[in-house]
């Protein structure tokens, strides 16, 4: 069966700080990839998505930014984090090809910036 | 920006009751599909309607889709506490080739009381 991984759990991050987050997904080949932040009280905002290594399309402009460097495995990170930054990030894999795919979800990174 | 929203933003009722959560969305869409987040959690998709469908069944799950109002529901019928989570409609449409993306809803909080 398919799993997905998503690490740390948590995560306290000083202002101005790096980050890498990352995502793996076990049993399947080829899955589409996805990156959300969710803000509290507020439903997904799609970050990134992959549909192969190496590619990877932006939704919004932002201070992150995705990398696929293996078929099941997608890292979030960024250079210098804001305060803004702070929020519930939800790795997703969906089975590549058509709209009926189902995605599936990590259970989260709670990241805090201070 | 968001094209599902789901109403009311909270519910609460006891063990037993009926729960009817609706969605409206602004575009023309694939399917929609629902899925359910606990606290904490990633989301798990629970159901999924084709837009030339106009209803669906999946144990206490019903969802309803009127594609001329531009809106869905999802009835969980004889609640339990362990439905108590946030649900999220989810438009799903065409974005470019054979890629399709998924846009969320603000989600409805239910609350089912023992």
């Amino acid at each position: 069966s398919q799993t997905i991984h998503q690490w740390p759990a948590t995560l306290v991050q000083p202002v101005g700080s790096p980050l890498s987050l990352e995502c793996t997904v076990e049993g399947t080949s080829n899955p589409n990839l996805y990156w959300y932040r969710q803000a509290a009280g507020r439903g997904l905002q799609l970050l990134f998505y992959s549909v192969g290594i190496g590619q990877i399309s932006s939704e919004v402009p932002q201070n992150l930014s995705a990398s696929r460097p293996q078929d099941r495995q997608f890292i979030l990170s960024s250079k210098k984090l804001l305060l803004s930054d702070s929020g519930f990030y939800l790795c997703a894999w969906s089975g590549a090809g058509g709209s009926l795919q189902p995605q599936h979800f990590g259970d989260g990174t709670r990241l805090s910036i201070l | 920006s968001q094209q599902g929203e789901e109403d009311p933003q909270a519910l609460s009722i006891q063990e037993g009751e009926n729960a009817t959560m609706n969605c409206s969305y602004k575009t023309s869409i694939n399917n929609l599909q629902w899925y359910r987040q606990n606290s904490g959690r990633g989301l798990v998709h629970l159901i999924l309607i084709r837009s030339n469908e106009r209803e669906k069944h999946s144990g206490r799950l019903r969802v309803t889709l009127d594609t001329s109002k531009k809106s869905s529901s999802l009835l969980i019928t004889a609640s339990r506490a362990a439905d108590t989570a946030s649900y999220f409609c989810a438009t799903v449409a065409n974005s470019g080739g054979s890629n399709y993306k998924l846009t969320f809803g603000k989600g409805t909080l239910l609350t089912v009381n023992p």
